[in-house]
C-alpha cells in the first residue's frame, strides 16, 4: 500500500531555533499534502494545505511566517517551525493523497513528528 | 462548513464485549467521503475504512463493522468481541468531494479494552 514517510519521528530543540520536518510519499505522487497538528488527547487540527509548485493555503489562525511550508516536488513537502517556542511543542502529522487515485481514495498519513521545545 | 462529532470521549469495555463508536457528521455537500482511522499509543494513524455518500451499504470486515445512515448523518463503528489490541483512539473523519478535499476529524474516542 501507499506509504508516507515522515522524518524525524522525534525532535527536541531549544527555544528560538528552527526545526524542519519532512514528509515524503514513497510510492506515489502527491500534488497535495496536508499538515496537521495534534495536542495531547485532542483531535487533529488542519494547519495548512500544501500544493506542489505553489504557495500553501493556511487555515485560519495559523501563522504562515511561523510555520513555513514548501512543496517543491510531487513527493516531498516540508514544514519548518521557525523560532520555536515551548508552546509549539506538539505532534505534527502530514498526509498525502495519491494524485492518480480515485476520488474517494483515503489520505495516507505519516507516522508523525513529536516536537518538544525546551 | 463541515463538522464531525464523536460524543463519546472515552469508553472502557471488558475483553470480548462488543462496542460501538458513534460518529455524527454535518456537511452541505452532496458528495462526500467518510473515514475511520485508528491511532494506537505509538501515534501513527491507521486507515480502517472509507465510505462515499452514495453508498449506504453497511460493511463488515472481520470483527469490524460500519453502519452508515444518511438519514441521521451517522457513520457508526462496531467492534465485535473486542480485544486488548483494539485499545486506541479512533477518529471519524469527513472529506468533501471537491476542492482540495481537506479532511475534518472528529475529536476522537479513546477505547480501552480491559483484559
Amino acid at each position: 500500500g501507499a506509504v508516507v514517510s515522515q522524518h524525524p519521528s522525534r525532535v527536541i530543540c531549544k527555544s528560538g531555533t528552527s526545526v524542519k520536518i519532512e514528509c515524503r510519499s514513497l510510492d506515489f505522487q502527491a500534488t497535495t499534502m496536508f499538515w496537521y497538528r495534534q495536542f495531547p488527547k485532542q483531535s487533529l487540527m488542519l494547519m495548512a494545505t500544501s500544493n506542489e509548485g505553489s504557495k500553501a493555503t493556511y487555515e485560519q489562525g495559523v501563522e504562515k511566517d511561523k510555520f513555513l511550508i514548501n512543496h517543491a516536488s510531487l513527493t516531498l513537502s516540508t514544514l519548518t517551525v521557525t523560532s520555536a517556542h515551548p508552546e509549539d511543542s506538539s505532534f505534527y502529522i502530514c498526509s498525502a493523497r495519491d494524485a492518480s487515485g480515485r476520488d474517494n481514495s483515503p489520505l495516507h498519513f505519516g507516522n508523525g513528528t513529536r516536537l518538544t521545545v525546551t | 462548513a463541515q463538522k464531525v462529532t464523536q460524543a463519546q470521549t472515552e469508553i472502557s469495555v471488558v475483553e470480548k464485549e462488543d462496542v460501538t463508536l458513534d460518529c455524527v457528521y454535518e456537511t452541505r455537500d452532496t458528495t462526500y467521503y467518510l473515514f475511520w482511522y485508528k491511532q494506537p499509543p505509538s501515534g501513527e494513524l491507521v486507515f480502517l475504512i472509507r465510505r462515499n455518500s452514495f453508498d449506504e451499504q453497511n460493511e463488515i470486515s472481520g470483527r469490524y463493522s460500519w453502519n452508515f445512515q444518511k438519514s441521521t448523518s451517522s457513520f457508526n463503528f462496531t467492534i465485535t468481541a473486542s480485544q486488548v489490541v483494539d485499545s486506541a483512539v479512533y477518529f471519524c473523519a469527513l472529506r468533501s468531494g471537491g476542492g482540495y478535499q481537506k479532511v475534518t476529524f472528529g475529536t476522537g474516542t479513546k477505547l480501552q479494552v480491559i483484559p
